[in-house]
């Protein structure tokens, strides 16, 4: 079972403002993933890594950037917070085996002003 | 067209009831299938998955896979209310999940 962590569960910041979400995982998975979701409606891809030092860019960027220097943090920075990045972002992790599954932290649910 | 597609619902079903949630996949070369369950305003749990073509049991879940038809099903038998919620079905192909938009469930007690 993943051990998969999101700090903060909430926020809510203005405009302009540039914030980083945390994500951290305890089992030693390579591949990393980014989604955002908003009520009722599906997963959106922002950002994965396969490993230290991959990152790649999902179906849905969102003007954020994320970065992989150690296997075990994945961290989504927003440079310029805007209304429209109101949503809930779910980290997940996964092993690097074909059937492995994707195991998702609880959220953050990010409000902008 | 959408990797996976499902019916959005809503499904309602009597207590004690089964339960039956459907999933297409348009990608033939997807290996592994995943059935999320998730409650309002939180994150996806993980029930079951599957990667061989027939049934799988666990609990009061069963999937069923079918790779010819490129269909997947969640059957949750003896429903209870603390099942109503969204069940999104999830496909890997390659390194990447495709998610449908989700089944939501409504168990009546």
């Amino acid at each position: 079972e993943a051990d998969i962590y999101q700090t903060p569960r909430y926020l809510v910041i203005g405009t302009g403002k540039k914030i980083t979400l945390e994500c951290s995982q305890t089992m030693g998975h390579d591949k990393m993933y980014w989604y955002q979701q908003d009520p009722g409606m599906e997963l959106h891809l922002i950002h994965y890594s396969y490993g230290v030092n991959s990152t790649e860019k999902g179906d849905l960027s969102s003007e954020s950037t994320v970065s992989r220097i150690r296997t075990e943090h994945f961290p989504l920075t927003l440079e310029s917070a805007r209304p429209s990045h109101t949503s809930q972002y779910l980290c997940a992790s996964s092993r690097d085996r074909g059937n492995s599954p994707l195991h998702f932290g609880n959220g953050t649910r990010l409000t902008v002003t | 067209q959408k990797e996976v597609e499902q019916n959005s619902g809503p499904l309602s079903v009597p207590e004690g009831a089964i339960a039956s949630l459907n999933c297409t996949y348009s990608d033939r070369g997807s290996q592994s299938f995943f059935w999320y369950r998730q409650y309002s305003g939180k994150s996806p749990e993980l029930i079951m998955f599957i990667y061989s073509n027939g049934d799988k049991e666990d609990g009061r879940f069963t999937a069923q896979l079918n790779k010819a038809s490129q269909y997947v099903s969640l059957l949750i038998r003896d429903s209870q209310p603390s099942d109503s919620a969204t069940y999104l079905c999830a496909v890997k192909t390659g390194n990447q999940f495709y998610f449908g938009t989700g089944t939501s469930l409504t168990v009546i007690p």
